[in-house]
């Protein structure tokens, strides 16, 4: 399968505790995105990496969320401290930065995160 | 900030009609609009994008027409099937030199396919 890979699938975790999630680009995408999507709602974006660096964070990203892509490829979220309120779905997506196209994105099947 | 509104929250329509799915959008920097369709359990799919740039664009039974002056955008979905039953999303970006920035969806619609 050569889409968008993340894991793990789920995670059930206490509040309190850290969490870490991993997500795989597509094969060469060099922008990779974090959205978080409750239920019922839209995804939200969250922050974003062209390669290594990371362009944009959103105001939603406090500072107990981290985010990392440390070699280009995959990237890591990090929660600390997790709250019930983190408890919703983790997208990734990734994109190819090229000229002539408008920079489509593809997400992968998500981590669903519940903080008990 | 982009604030993008999505009407109608639930559709349902009898196999073989046309749906159709609105929504607009604040940010008039915004010039790329994809739509996604979200079935239970997995990620959004990207099944058709529209640029600001452009009016209409249809790929099969799928068409998304623009009103950049109006801000609305709309999704029509010609000669409805069941599996087309799911939740869809638009959204609102800025994209240039080849990619986009985050993305601001829409709440979504779920689309009922009545048999």
């Amino acid at each position: 399968d050569t889409g968008v890979s993340q894991n793990p699938r789920h995670k059930i975790t206490k509040r309190g505790q850290n969490v870490t999630f991993r997500c795989d680009p597509i094969s060469e995408h060099n922008r990779l995105y974090w959205y978080r999507q409750t239920l019922g709602q839209g995804p939200e974006f969250l922050t974003y990496f062209q390669n290594e660096a990371q362009l944009e964070k959103s105001r939603l990203l406090s500072d107990r969320f981290s985010a990392e892509r440390p070699k280009g490829s995959f990237s890591t979220l990090e929660i600390q401290r997790t709250e019930q309120g983190d408890s919703a779905m983790y997208l990734c997506a990734s994109s190819l930065l090229q000229t002539h196209t408008p920079g489509e994105q593809y997400f992968g099947p998500g981590t669903r995160l519940t903080v008990t | 900030g982009e604030n993008v509104e999505q009407h109608p929250s639930t559709l349902s329509v009898q196999e073989g009609d046309s749906a159709v799915i609105k929504c607009t959008y604040s940010d008039s920097a915004s010039n790329y609009f994809p739509w996604y369709k979200q079935e239970l359990g997995k990620g959004p799919q990207l099944i058709i994008d529209i640029r600001s740039n452009v009016g209409e664009k249809k790929d099969q039974r799928i068409a998304v027409t623009l009103n950049k002056t109006a801000k609305h955008f709309s999704l029509h979905i010609t000669e409805t099937q069941p599996e087309d039953s799911a939740v869809y999303f638009c959204a609102a970006g800025r994209s240039s030199g080849g990619g986009a920035d985050g993305l601001t969806f829409g709440k979504g619609t779920h689309l009922i396919i009545q048999p």
